[in-house]
């Protein structure tokens, strides 16, 4: 079974503070995705990436940057967190394939910036 | 660009009663699509996909999924709801970039199933 882990659950944070969320999977799988999840508006795809060192963005990526030095590790950076990135995080990682290749998802970090 | 309607961000049946989860796609190529399934304080779970092959898709935990290009539908059924199906479920659509394929989800239907 493909196994993603998030570092963290649950994360409290302060404005300003840069925060760094992380992400690794052991499935050697190319892809790896960054979403948050806000009540009301679903799964929204902050940044992804198809191999190490490449990225690109996803639908939302202002405010975050990510980082990808070994294929299993993808790392999501708020530069300085504010209130409104309060929200539901989620790691995700699929195989390389023409769309039919399934997205497996940790069970994600909740983070609070006060 | 891809996109996903779920009709009903929230879903009330009677255990044993039929489950009936509605989504509409619009995809400009022949669509590869998801239901996932979101248990509390977890993050989402494969039901089903869609990849073409037939159009009556069999997932896990009793729940199929019928694709009609006609109607631009991926239904979600289970005959028999059962207390443990409450959860959270999305429906997604893949899209091909070039360099990944990313997924645009739907903004999710929240089942309560009661006794």
């Amino acid at each position: 079974d493909v196994k993603v882990t998030q570092s963290s659950r649950y994360l409290v944070k302060r404005t300003g503070e840069k925060v760094f969320l992380e992400c690794v999977q052991d499935m050697d799988h190319e892809n790896m995705f960054w979403y948050r999840q806000d009540p009301g508006l679903g799964l929204r795809l902050i940044y992804f990436s198809y191999d190490v060192k490449m990225k690109e963005k996803g639908d939302i990526p202002e405010g975050y940057s990510v980082s990808r030095e070994k294929k299993e590790r993808f790392s999501l950076i708020l530069e300085s967190a504010s209130t409104n990135q309060t929200s539901m995080y989620l790691c995700a990682s699929s195989l390389v394939g023409a769309g039919n290749q399934p997205q497996h998802f940790g069970d994600g970090t909740r983070l609070s910036i006060l | 660009a891809q996109s996903v309607t779920q009709l009903g961000s929230h879903v009330s049946v009677s255990e044993g009663a039929l489950v009936l989860l509605r989504c509409n796609y619009s995809s400009s190529v022949p669509p590869y699509l998801f239901w996932y399934v979101q248990y509390p304080n977890q993050g989402l779970q494969l039901l089903l996909k869609y990849t073409s092959a037939a159009t009556l898709v069999k997932g896990i935990n009793g729940f199929e999924a019928e694709f009609k290009k006609s109607e631009t539908s991926f239904h979600l059924t289970k005959p028999s709801a059962h207390m443990s199906d409450a959860a959270e479920y999305f429906c997604a659509v893949s899209e091909n970039t070039g360099t990944a394929s990313k997924l645009t989800f739907g903004t999710g239907t929240r089942l309560q199933v009661t006794l």
